[in-house]
C-alpha cells in the first residue's frame, strides 16, 4: 500500500516554463487536495477535488490548474512559472470531508 | 487574509516540560479542529482532532481544548520529549470541506 505519491521529488523550473507535478492515491480516497508550503505561511491550499470530475479553487489557486479525470490522479499544472511559485508542495488525500487527511512526501519546486 | 491564526511561530521546551500552542480563528462555521505534526522532510500527519461540540479531547500525553465562545484552541503536550521536536500545524474545516491551515510552531524538546 504505498498511499500518496508525489513526482517529481525535487525540480528546477525557469521563469516561464511549464510543468506538472503529479500525485496519485491508491487508498479509494475521494477527496484530494493540494497545498504549497512557505515559511511562515503554513500551508495554504492551492486546489481541491471532492471527487472525479469534479474541482474547486483553494486559497491560492492563481497560476494553477487541476482536473480529476480518476479516483486515483489529481495532477497540478503550472502553467507559466514564476519565482514566487518556489516553493515545497504537498499532496493529500482523505476518505471524505478532509477528515484525517494522508499527505505525500512534497515535490520542492525552485524557479529561476 | 489569515483564517486561522497560530502562536508561537517557535517554542523550545525542557525534556518532561509542558509544551503549549494556540490558535485562533473568526469563522463561526468551521466545524472541524485538526492537529497536525510535521518532521522535516516528511509531509504533515494527523495527530489529534476535535468537533466544536466537545471542549477537551485526549490522545496519550496530547491534549486538545476547545473554547468555543473565545474562538480558540489549543494544544497540549504533556511530558514533553525530544521526540516530539518537530512543527505542529493547527487547522480548521470550512462548509465546503476547505481544510485551512495555521502558520505552523517549530517545536524544539531540550534533553
Amino acid at each position: 500500500n504505498a498511499g500518496v505519491t508525489q513526482t517529481p521529488k525535487f525540480q528546477v523550473l525557469k521563469t516561464g516554463q511549464s510543468m506538472t507535478l503529479q500525485c496519485a492515491q491508491d487508498m479509494n480516497h475521494e477527496y484530494m487536495s493540494w497545498y504549497r508550503q512557505d515559511p511562515g505561511m503554513g500551508l495554504r491550499l492551492i486546489h481541491y477535488s471532492v471527487g472525479a470530475g469534479i474541482t474547486d479553487q483553494g486559497e491560492v489557486p492563481n497560476g494553477y490548474n487541476v482536473s480529476r479525470s480518476t479516483t486515483e490522479d489529481f495532477p497540478l499544472r503550472l502553467l507559466s512559472a514564476a519565482p514566487s511559485q518556489t516553493s515545497v508542495y504537498f499532496c493529500a488525500s482523505s476518505y471524505g470531508g478532509s477528515e484525517k487527511l494522508f499527505f505525500g512526501s512534497g515535490t520542492q519546486l525552485s524557479v529561476l | 487574509q489569515q483564517q486561522v491564526k497560530q502562536s508561537p511561530q517557535s517554542l523550545i521546551v525542557q525534556k518532561g516540560g509542558i509544551s503549549i500552542i494556540n490558535c485562533a480563528y473568526e469563522n463561526t462555521a468551521f466545524d472541524y479542529f485538526p492537529w497536525y505534526q510535521q518532521f522535516p522532510g516528511k509531509g504533515p500527519a494527523l495527530l489529534i482532532a476535535i468537533r466544536p461540540d466537545v471542549s477537551e479531547k485526549k490522545e496519550g500525553r496530547f491534549t486538545i481544548s476547545f473554547n468555543k465562545s473565545a474562538k480558540q484552541f489549543s494544544l497540549h503536550i504533556m511530558d514533553s520529549q525530544p521526540g516530539d521536536s518537530a512543527t505542529y500545524f493547527c487547522a480548521a474545516r470550512d462548509s465546503s470541506y476547505k481544510l485551512i491551515f495555521g502558520s505552523g510552531t517549530r517545536l524544539l524538546v531540550r534533553p
